[in-house]
């Protein structure tokens, strides 16, 4: 089974500076089809997940474009350019290249 | 408007029989795989299950591996999760989704004498 690693699992931010969230596979993440199933989901309090990045880099519909997505084969990064106070929840990555495995998530929060 | 809309949670008692239900709108499930996920109270994501496009492969994780079956109605749109001998972990908000299209608000699963 493929392992998810996040960190950190806690992130306080100032409004307006920048805040990245790493996230690690066990295993490569690259599908035979030549895709890499990488998703970031947000979670505010009380709401159901929300998509915001897919296949590592691209933006969901809707979603603002101070967040993006990077990396490969086993190393991933979330960032938010400026943080809002909207974007305070809990943030997971999510593989579905095999099967489908969460991580921690990490809990953004404002200084 | 992409949409996925989960139905058939509520209170069961321990080892009853559930079956939840994904309505999906503005995309066709055919082209893609499925999958159900949950979130016990207070918890992260656990992946469930999914599906591939014509329903000839499932898989699911372990704890719930011959009590859970997944399947689809590609016609109808829909995805489906028959739940049986449901435990108390078993209690969590599930989700369907797709996930580079759509997930779904979730409904409710409470397993409680």
């Amino acid at each position: 089974d493929i392992v998810m690693t996040q960190t950190p699992l806690s992130s306080p931010v100032t409004l307006g500076q920048p805040a990245s969230i790493s996230c690690r596979s066990s295993q490569s993440l690259v599908h035979s089809d030549g895709n890499t199933y990488l998703s970031w989901l947000q979670q505010r309090p009380g709401q159901p997940p929300r998509l915001l990045i897919y296949k590592i880099s691209n933006r969901f519909s809707g979603v603002p474009d101070r967040f993006s997505g990077s990396g490969a084969g086993t190393d991933f990064t979330l960032k938010i350019s400026r943080v809002e106070a909207e974007d305070v929840g809990v943030y997971y990555c999510m593989q579905a290249t095999q099967l489908g495995t969460f991580g921690q998530g990490t809990k953004l929060e404002i200084k | 408007e992409v949409q996925l809309v989960e139905s058939g949670g509520g209170l069961v008692q321990p080892g009853g029989s559930l079956r939840l239900s994904c309505a999906a709108s503005g995309f066709t499930i055919s082209s893609y795989w499925m999958i159900w996920v949950r979130q016990a109270p207070g918890k992260g994501l656990e992946w469930v299950a999914n599906i591939n496009q014509d329903g000839s492969e499932k898989y699911y994780v372990d704890s719930v591996k011959g009590r859970f079956t997944i399947s689809r109605d590609n016609a109808k749109n829909s995805l489906f999760l028959q739940m049986n001998s449901l435990r108390a972990e078993d209690t969590a908000v599930y989700y369907c989704a797709e996930t580079t299209v759509a997930w779904g608000q979730g409904t409710l699963v409470t397993v409680s004498s």
